[in-house]
C-alpha cells in the first residue's frame, strides 16, 4: 500500500530564513507532485517531478526528487509572508495519494 | 476549459438526509478522483475512476457512500443517510496523468455540513 509521509506537519518561521519540507513515500514511483493550499481554497499545483534527480524551481521554492531514496524535498529560500500556506506532496502509482500536508506560517 | 467544476459549493443538511455532490471533470481527462479533507484525517482518497469505470473504492468509508460516473463528463458522490461525522470538504480532481505526465487538477470543493 502506498503511503506518503511529510514532515514537519507544522512550521513557523521568520521571514528571510531558509527551510526544507520532506516527503517520504513507500513504493517505487516516478511521479511526484507538490501542491499549495491557501485557507478555504482548493489545491493548486506547484511542481511535477517525473524522474530521479529532477529539480524544479519557481521563485523562492525549489523541489527535488530522489527516487532511489523515495524522497522529495521542497526548499524555501528567504521566506516571505506570502508563502504562508499548506503544502502537500502527492505520489502517483495507480492512484494519487497525498501526504498530510505541512502548514507553513511565516512570521513578518 | 473551465477546469474541474463541482456543485454545490456549500451544502448544509440534516442528519439522515441524502446528499449528492456533483463533479464535471476537465474534458479529455480519463481519471477522476474523489477526495475528502478534514483537519483530523487530512486529504483522503475515497474512490477513483478510469474511463468512467470505478477502479478502487477502498477509501469509501461506509456503505452509506456511493459514487457513479455515468459518462466522461459527469460524476456524483452520494451519502445516504448522512451523519454529522461526514462533515468535511469534498474535492473532485481529474487528470490524464498516465498519458501526459501532468498532475491532477482540483475543483473548488464542496463544503458539507451535516447537523
Amino acid at each position: 500500500e502506498l503511503k506518503v509521509e511529510q514532515n514537519p506537519l507544522f512550521l513557523s518561521m521568520q521571514e528571510g530564513k531558509n527551510y526544507t519540507i520532506y516527503c517520504n513515500y513507500s513504493t517505487t514511483s516516478d511521479r511526484l507532485y507538490w501542491y499549495r493550499q491557501d485557507p478555504g481554497k482548493s489545491l493548486e499545483s506547484l511542481f511535477v517531478l517525473l524522474s530521479n534527480g529532477a529539480v524544479k524551481q519557481e521563485g523562492r521554492l525549489m523541489a527535488s526528487l530522489d527516487t532511489k531514496a523515495r524522497l522529495s524535498t521542497l526548499h524555501i529560500t528567504a521566506a516571505v509572508h506570502d508563502l504562508s500556506a499548506t503544502y502537500f506532496c502527492a505520489v502517483a502509482d495507480d492512484k494519487i495519494i497525498f501526504g498530510k500536508g505541512t502548514r507553513l506560517h511565516i512570521l513578518p | 476549459d473551465a477546469g474541474v467544476i463541482q456543485s454545490p459549493r456549500h451544502e448544509v443538511t440534516e442528519m439522515g438526509q441524502e446528499v449528492t455532490l456533483r463533479c464535471k471533470p476537465i474534458s479529455g481527462h480519463d481519471y477522476l478522483f474523489w477526495y475528502r479533507q478534514t483537519m483530523m484525517r487530512g486529504l483522503e482518497l475515497l474512490i477513483y475512476f478510469n474511463n468512467n469505470v470505478p477502479i478502487d473504492d477502498s477509501g469509501m468509508p461506509e456503505d452509506r457512500f456511493s459514487a457513479k460516473m455515468p459518462n466522461a463528463s459527469f460524476s456524483t458522490l452520494k451519502i445516504q443517510p448522512s451523519e454529522p461525522r461526514d462533515s468535511a470538504v469534498y474535492f473532485c480532481a481529474s487528470s490524464d496523468y498516465r498519458e501526459t505526465s501532468t498532475e491532477a487538477f482540483f475543483g473548488q470543493g464542496t463544503r458539507l455540513t451535516v447537523v
